[in-house]
């Protein structure tokens, strides 16, 4: 079974820094996929960035970037030049290429202090 | 365009009641899911329905809970006999086929059975 872990349940940082958000995962799939969604206090949950498991050039989003570390299983996620409106809980998920359910880290709460 | 809407955004049930959730889809997407959060946890995969067909409905956590699209568009979660620990937030997402892995969620209905 696959398992995603998120080792930060919070953390805050002042406007325009960067900050980067941990995520693990464990799986014995060869194929699969990275996310990470955000989810403001609003409650709808929104793509940020995905990574395709079999592309070694990390994926990156304007200010968002990922790290992937496909031997170590890690895949952590880098917000640059920070902004009020990245204030929200961050959801790191899996989705193996023979499956469609995505599995979820417990998420980071992310502040932005101005 | 629309995005993924649910209804009602936000329900209370006194505990033995019945309850149904509403999803939308957005026009023209083949696969949708409904997701389990609990308060300060991250999403569980409840059921997955392609057009019509639920295929998987292994993430239901009881005979209470019932998902259904009968038309392959609106799709309804209906639990039976609400319980406590039923309180969280349902979460429908759409992708727009069997191989597009990118999910859409909407906002999500907050379910707290007193």
């Amino acid at each position: 079974a696959q398992t995603v872990t998120q080792s930060q349940p919070e953390m805050s940082v002042q406007e325009a820094e960067t900050v980067t958000l941990s995520c693990t995962y464990d799986t014995s799939e060869s194929n699969y996929y990275l996310f990470w969604y955000k989810q403001p206090p609003s409650r709808q949950m929104i793509l940020v960035i995905r990574q395709e498991a079999y592309k070694q050039q990390n994926a990156t989003e304007n200010r968002f970037s990922v790290n992937f570390q496909k031997a170590a299983k890690s895949f952590s996620l880098k917000i640059s030049d920070s902004q009020l409106g990245d204030t929200a809980m961050y959801f790191c998920a899996f989705m193996a290429d023979s499956n469609y359910q995505l599995i979820w880290g417990a998420g980071t709460k992310l502040i932005i202090k101005p | 365009g629309a995005g993924v809407s649910q209804s009602p955004r936000y329900k209370v049930a006194k505990r033995g009641q019945d309850v149904a959730l509403r999803c939308d889809p957005i026009s023209g997407h083949v696969s949708l899911f409904w997701y389990q959060q609990a308060l300060g946890q991250g999403p569980e995969f409840l059921t997955y329905f392609q057009n019509e067909a639920q295929l998987d409905k292994s993430g239901l956590p009881s005979d209470r809970f019932f998902a259904e699209r009968p038309e392959g568009s609106v799709s309804t979660l209906k639990i039976q006999r609400t319980q406590q620990e039923d309180s969280a937030v349902y979460l429908c997402a759409s992708s727009l086929g069997t191989s597009d892995y990118e999910q859409y969620f909407g906002p999500g209905t907050r379910l707290t059975v007193t």
